[in-house]
């Protein structure tokens, strides 16, 4: 089955303690990308990859940082958390074209900090 | 980068009665106009899209209008069923800002029974 998987789903830690998300794709997508939904402000970007080795920030990559070693992975890395990273976040993946393709979103990981 | 404005941020309507959710989009190379819906405790997913070289998309009682002169495109659904009850996210694509995707603030539509 074509999917994106996030690992884990649920995540409650405390300020400063390093945490990674995982994401990984089965659909040899060449583009990948992390999301974060908080109530009122939609789904903004926080990094997206076009292919191995190529990233580059979205709209809010404070925080945050990704790499991308191998196609079908691209975790998400809070070296030091803090509360207000308290949000949903989402994993998506979509063909060659990004922007210009279907996006196909993970279940999503939601994350508290305290 | 591209802003992106979704009107109307609620939505209810009774079951039967029609649904429109716009999209306004300032970026003119945008050429990828797609509608995710959101189910309560899922990731969005894809329920239709346009591209720019066409005005309207139609599948089943959903159906996109685009409008590249004045930067909108609209959804809209028809006959609506209870679950149609989601949040709808309209992300224009495919324009200047490479690789970035800016999603509109999402409509929470409720159709009562």
């Amino acid at each position: 089955e074509a999917q994106v998987t996030q690992n884990p789903r649920y995540l409650i830690t405390v300020t400063g303690k390093k945490l990674t998300v995982t994401c990984s794709q089965n659909m040899n997508h060449e583009y990948m990308s992390w999301y974060r939904q908080d109530p009122g402000l939609g789904l903004r970007q926080i990094y997206y990859s076009m292919n191995v080795e190529v990233t580059d920030k979205g709209d809010v990559p404070e925080g945050y940082k990704v790499s991308r070693k191998e196609k079908r992975n691209f975790p998400l890395i809070l070296e030091s958390p803090s509360p207000n990273q308290t949000s949903l976040y989402f994993c998506a993946s979509s063909t060659t074209s990004g922007t210009q393709e279907t996006q196909y979103f993970g279940p999503g990981t939601r994350l508290l900090v305290l | 980068g591209e802003n992106v404005e979704q009107h109307p941020s609620t939505l209810s309507v009774q079951e039967g009665d029609s649904a429109v959710i716009k999209c306004t989009y300032s970026d003119s190379a945008s050429n990828y106009f797609p509608w995710y819906k959101q189910e309560l405790g899922k990731g969005p997913q894809l329920i239709i899209d346009i591209r720019s070289n066409v005005g309207e998309k139609k599948d089943q009682r959903i159906a996109v209008t685009l409008n590249k002169t004045a930067k909108h495109f609209s959804l809209h659904i028809t006959e609506t069923q209870p679950e149609d009850s989601a949040v709808y996210f309209c992300a224009p694509g495919g324009g200047t800002s490479y690789g970035k995707l800016t999603f509109g603030q999402g409509t929470i539509l409720t159709v009562h029974p």
